[in-house]
């Protein structure tokens, strides 16, 4: 069956340090991978896509890298915040059907 | 440009009533999709709309929930006789076009509740 995973459900670091988090995917051959930011209470805000062609991706302190051998996408925010404490999903689009997304990691960020 | 719009906030229903909650996508978004969350869960997807139009529902319960997008006026999201397994956060997104590549754009979500 396909799956998701993200496979922290909470992860925590110092302030400074660099946040480094796993999606995994089996059973799907997606062209595109996205990462969203999810505060709580709140909608998830999307952050980053990248294409399967692209080994890597940055926006500001943030980098997303693709290995579709690997069938894994990692996503890292460089010199971390407290206010990055948020859970991240990543999401892709099997197919046809609309984006499906994994559990998310709960990242904290302790100053 | 305001983004979508999700009411109720917070939706408290007894078992057996209806729950009926409402998303307003963004201006010029023609696509609109809802997602259920349960606590420590991932969002899992329900039903996909186009104006007037359901294009993928198979992520919605068989019996009780429906959905519509009308020509006019917000998207609907209908829970008939709501039972306790049905308290969840419902999150609306939007976009412009439909594609991998498409990045949704997401509701605050409304929080329902079944006593």
């Amino acid at each position: 069956s396909q799956k998701i995973e993200q496979n922290s459900e909470a992860l925590n670091i110092q302030e400074g340090k660099t946040a480094t988090l796993t999606c995994n995917y089996t059973n799907y051959s997606p062209a595109y991978l996205q990462w969203y930011r999810q505060d709580p209470g709140r909608g998830p805000v999307f952050l980053l896509l990248i294409r399967e062609n692209e080994k890597e991706k940055r926006k500001e302190r943030l980098k997303v890298t693709f290995d579709t051998t690997l069938k894994q996408s990692l996503f890292h925010i460089t010199a971390s915040q407290p206010a990055d404490s948020a859970t991240y999903l990543c999401a892709l689009v099997p197919g046809n059907t609309p984006l499906v997304f994994g559990k998310g990691t709960r990242l904290s960020v302790i100053a | 440009n305001a983004g979508v719009m999700q009411n109720p906030r917070h939706l408290v229903r007894r078992r057996g009533q209806e729950a009926r909650l409402r998303c307003s996508p963004m201006k010029g978004h023609s696509h609109v999709y809802w997602y259920r969350q349960l606590p420590e869960e991932g969002l899992k997807f329900m039903v996909y709309l186009q104006k007037e139009n359901i294009i993928d529902e198979s992520g919605m319960p068989k019996e009780r929930f429906s959905a519509e997008f009308p020509k006019e006026g917000p998207s609907i999201l209908r829970i008939q006789q709501v039972v306790r397994g049905d308290s969840a956060a419902y999150f609306c997104a939007s976009s412009p076009r439909q594609g991998a590549r498409e990045k949704l754009f997401f509701g605050s979500g409304t929080q329902l509740s079944v006593l």
